[in-house]
């Protein structure tokens, strides 16, 4: 069974602050790590695919890294608005035609 | 946004009555998922299809069947539904490529 951890598993910022977490996979058999957004009330929504190691995306104040070689990446998001208080999942995958395998995610809270 | 709806979107039943829940793509893509989310353990897998009348198990698959005769819809029937089943059901859709997932809006469902 594959294991996808996430850390923090929660985490409280003021608005302004820079902040980052952590996502950990299987290093071997990689094939793609994503990352999604996932407000409450609402369904995720996909920010990243990320294939490569040594990858990096950026999103406007949201970027991820990654290094398939250790097993992680990294999400991080510049000077934290309100807005951006959300559930961040990340998904592995091994192969282009068996499901993603999710972490349980960081639920970031952005104080005004 | 992909085109992919979820019904019903709230439905109130009670335990031992059959359940099924719908999940309609207008994109032609060829997998789709259905997931349960429920408070400290993020998204699971319950049922995934990758084709029509071409359907596995996923994590959580106990007291859970799919149906998949068309490409745009795939079924989630809940045989005798049980308090334990209370949770909110996403549907997903994947193409070709990197498997990135979209996300239907999701249903409510409360079994009493």
């Amino acid at each position: 069974i594959l294991n996808v951890e996430q850390s923090p598993q929660s985490l409280h910022v003021q608005e302004g602050d820079s902040t980052n977490f952590t996502c950990s996979f299987p290093s071997s058999n990689f094939y793609a790590l994503h990352w999604y957004r996932w407000e409450t009330a609402k369904s995720p929504e996909a920010l990243f695919v990320m294939t490569l190691n040594g990858d990096e995306k950026k999103k406007g104040r949201i970027s991820a890294t990654l290094n398939t070689k250790e097993g992680y990446s990294y999400l991080y998001i510049k000077g934290s608005q309100p807005e951006d208080s959300a559930t961040y999942l990340c998904a592995f995958s091994n192969s282009g035609n068996t499901p993603l395998v999710f972490g349980k995610g960081t639920r970031l809270s952005v104080i005004a | 946004d992909a085109g992919i709806t979820q019904s019903p979107r709230h439905k109130v039943t009670e335990t031992g009555t059959p359940v099924t829940l719908r999940c309609h793509q207008t994109e032609n893509h060829r997998y789709m998922y259905w997931y349960r989310q429920d408070p400290g353990h993020g998204l699971r897998l319950i049922h995934y299809s990758y084709g029509v009348k071409d359907t596995d198990k996923g994590e959580v698959s106990d007291g859970y069947s799919v149906s998949r005769s068309k490409t745009e819809d795939f079924l989630l029937t809940l045989e005798s539904a049980t308090s334990s089943q209370t949770s909110v059901y996403f549907c997903a859709i994947s193409g070709s490529g990197y498997n990135e997932q979209f996300f239907g809006p999701g249903t409510r469902l409360t079994v009493l």
